[in-house]
């Protein structure tokens, strides 16, 4: 599986969007790339996943570039709800390999 | 949405005793079953994939005679610390996937609230 970058942490302001990046430049032809988060000291959650297009839905965007080396989940306005750890997995089986993620915190 | 659900949510053992801890698929069978680890502070880490019917397949380093894994059914698996010693301690999770999700490429898997094991 491909290995995946991500900043340790990030702040967003509450109503603002939050946008976190994902590097994934070893990524293969047919690796997905997922995006799950943890709230604390609960189970991750889904939360989109894509292969090549642009992908939304009800809770985020998912911006995938041509070369399929880096991608940006967006939610689009995030509220205190949000504050938890992103995780992005690029995988191609039904593992999901979590790296150290980036911790998101959202503010009033 | 699907529902996972983990039982116990905490427990406190003494060290020596085995715990177990049962993962259950509430509305939706599972084939496939996860079983994972987290430390404070830390990233989940897989243990084990859990596979109903067969032997669960575990990864590198993680000792299969400690940890055993029992899916016996399509909506429950089980992971039993067996001898459980302070270092045990941690966040246990478990994930699964719908068995009628058979596209390949569509990896959503519902993910199970945690049992919290602290070992004395």
């Amino acid at each position: 599986d491909a290995k995946t970058t991500q900043p340790t942490s990030m702040d967003c302001a509450e109503g603002r969007a939050a946008n976190l990046p994902c590097n994934h430049s070893t990524i293969s032809g047919n690796e997905y790339v997922y995006w799950y988060r943890q709230i604390h000291s609960q189970g991750p959650q889904y939360i989109i996943h894509g292969l090549k297009n642009n992908e939304t839905n009800e809770m985020a965007s998912l911006i995938i570039t041509e070369d399929r080396k880096s991608s940006t989940l967006i939610l689009p306005h995030a509220t205190l709800r949000d504050t938890a750890v992103y995780y992005c997995i690029v995988t191609l089986t039904d593992k999901l390999i979590f790296g150290t993620g980036t911790r998101l915190q959202v503010f009033p | 949405g699907a529902v996972v659900s983990q039982h116990p949510s905490w427990v406190i053992c003494k060290s020596g005793t085995s715990v177990k801890i049962e993962c259950r698929s509430l509305d939706f069978q599972a084939t496939t079953m996860f079983w994972y680890r987290q430390f404070p502070k830390q990233s989940l880490m897989l243990m084990a994939t859990s596979n109903e019917g067969s032997k669960a397949t575990y990864e590198q380093g993680v000792e299969k005679d400690k940890f055993l894994i029992n899916h016996a059914s399509l909506t429950l698996s089980t992971l039993t610390v067996t001898s459980a010693h302070p270092e045990d301690s941690s966040f246990y999770i478990c994930s699964a996937r719908d068995r009628f999700d058979l596209a390949d490429s569509y990896n959503e898997q519902f993910f199970g609230p945690g049992t919290r094991l602290t070992v004395l």
